[in-house]
């Protein structure tokens, strides 16, 4: 159980063009997802906080114009890297918070983003 | 200072060792606390949850938390090259995860 899916799993695309995520909850509903960004040899960096039915909450110094986050509904969010540049490449992360009220997180396999 | 301190190493050791992996915190009002798993290019892999202070064992892992030190351990017995990895530690009050930096383990055949 606790199966967290994203989608693709990289991808590569050109400078200036728009890239989105996708993050499902696949076997549990997550009232609660979160995006992180993660540089080779770091830590995982939380980037927002996705509500169902609400705006993101972002994490101070992230630009939310930049990173889109949709949570249309309890098994998907979706994260939109727009006007994508060479410095957004990075491997993003989600993860997804049941409803049960513990504060356990499950985290999909990531999505290695590179901009040309 | 961070709020959770955790040793990078990297640590290796040989097959059938015990590991210790620690992390040391500051903030009081965590009471959830988190081991991950994370191999290279992957996303982390939830290991073990506790639940404030106390011992939980899990086959050959075992997670200890102790809130009057402010410090949590996992202990992996009879180690296994499958076992290399990164390991995180991650606690929360309540909401955001808090998360180490990370103590990346090899276990030599």
């Amino acid at each position: 159980g606790a199966v967290v899916s994203q989608h693709p799993s990289w991808v590569i695309c050109k400078s200036g063009t728009s890239v989105k995520i996708e993050c499902r909850s696949l076997d549990f509903q997550a009232t609660t997802m979160f995006w992180y960004r993660q540089f080779p040899k770091q830590s995982l960096m939380l980037m927002a906080t996705s509500n169902e039915g609400s705006k993101a909450t972002y994490e101070q110094g992230v630009e939310k114009d930049k990173f889109l986050i949709n949570h249309a509904s309890l098994t998907l969010s979706t994260l939109t890297v727009t006007s994508a540049h060479p410095e957004d490449s990075s491997f993003y992360i989600c993860s997804a918070r049941s409803s049960g009220g513990t504060d356990t997180q499950y985290f999909g396999p990531g999505t290695r983003l590179t901009v040309l | 200072q961070k709020e959770v301190e955790q040793d990078p190493g990297p640590l290796s050791v040989p097959e059938g060792a015990i590991v210790s992996l620690n992390c040391t915190y500051s903030n009081s009002a965590f009471q959830y606390f988190m081991w991950y798993r994370q191999y290279s290019r992957k996303g982390p892999e939830l290991l073990m949850y506790t639940y404030s202070s106390g011992n939980k064992e899990d086959g050959r892992f075992t997670a200890q938390v102790d809130k009057s030190s402010k410090y949590i351990s996992l202990f992996i017995r009879d180690s296994q090259p499958s076992d290399s990895a990164t390991y995180l530690c991650a606690m929360s009050a309540g909401g955001k995860l808090i998360f180490g930096q990370g103590t990346e383990l090899s276990v030599k055949p």
